[in-house]
């Protein structure tokens, strides 16, 4: 079946960065795009950017734009977001989802992985 | 950025109830509005796209409605199992983002 299997929870000190893997499965990897989403505990979703599976191209929202990087290797069908200078606001769960787009040309986030919690702690 | 502001933010309701849900985005999205099903401890599950199309295997309670700035979800007789947090996303343009979500809850 589709799915997305995330990599294990991860606790970081500030300043560090993390690498979080999510691995796909049950359909073309490089026939979609790959976001990141992430999720503070109690609050809403807060989307982090996007990258074309095939081609590699990636997007990436304002606040991230200098320490987020996400990546893929197509021969394991996996998608890796990076997210560097750690500070205790990032500690969030985080959602890689695979995003389509339908020839209507609507857009939606329609397979999410189980999620990958992050704590940065001193 | 686009805001998204969804309500209520929480509300309690008894199965076999009809329950809306609304979004209202800062500028007009077309249709472009998605809608999510959240459990808790467990990842969203897309539940509508492009304002009104159900996603595969959902069920046909589940409605969506809407244009411009304004949309809504509609469960039109709540069961056990959704009883849930709901969450609105535009997909017009980028940044994607979310409203803030609304907790149905069992009265």
């Amino acid at each position: 079946q589709v799915q997305l299997v995330q990599s294990g929870a991860e606790v970081k000190k500030p300043g560090a960065s993390v690498r979080v893997s999510c691995e796909a499965s049950g359909y073309t990897f490089t026939s979609f795009d790959v976001n990141w989403v992430r999720q503070a505990s109690g609050q809403g979703f807060e989307w982090m950017g996007w990258m074309n599976a095939d081609s590699g191209k990636t997007g990436y929202a304002q606040k991230f734009q200098d320490r987020l990087t996400m990546t893929r290797a197509t021969s394991t069908n996996t998608a890796y977001m990076e997210l560097s200078s750690l500070r205790s606001e990032d500690t969030a769960i985080y959602y890689c989802t695979r995003g389509r787009r339908r020839p209507d040309y609507s857009y939606s986030m329609d397979v999410w992985g189980k999620g990958t919690t992050v704590t940065v702690s001193s | 950025d686009i805001q998204m502001t969804q309500s209520p933010s929480s509300l309690s309701a008894s199965v076999g109830d009809r329950v809306s849900i609304t979004c209202r985005a800062s500028q007009t999205i077309s249709k472009f509005v998605n809608w999510y099903q959240q459990e808790p401890g467990k990842a969203p599950k897309l539940l509508l796209y492009a304002t009104s199309t159900l996603d595969s295997g959902v069920p046909s309670r589940f409605s969506g409605s809407g244009s411009g700035t304004d949309f809504t979800l509609t469960i039109s007789s709540l069961q056990p199992e959704d009883f849930a947090s709901y969450f609105c996303q535009q997909s017009y343009s980028m940044p994607w983002t979310f409203g803030q979500g609304t907790r149905v809850e069992i009265k």
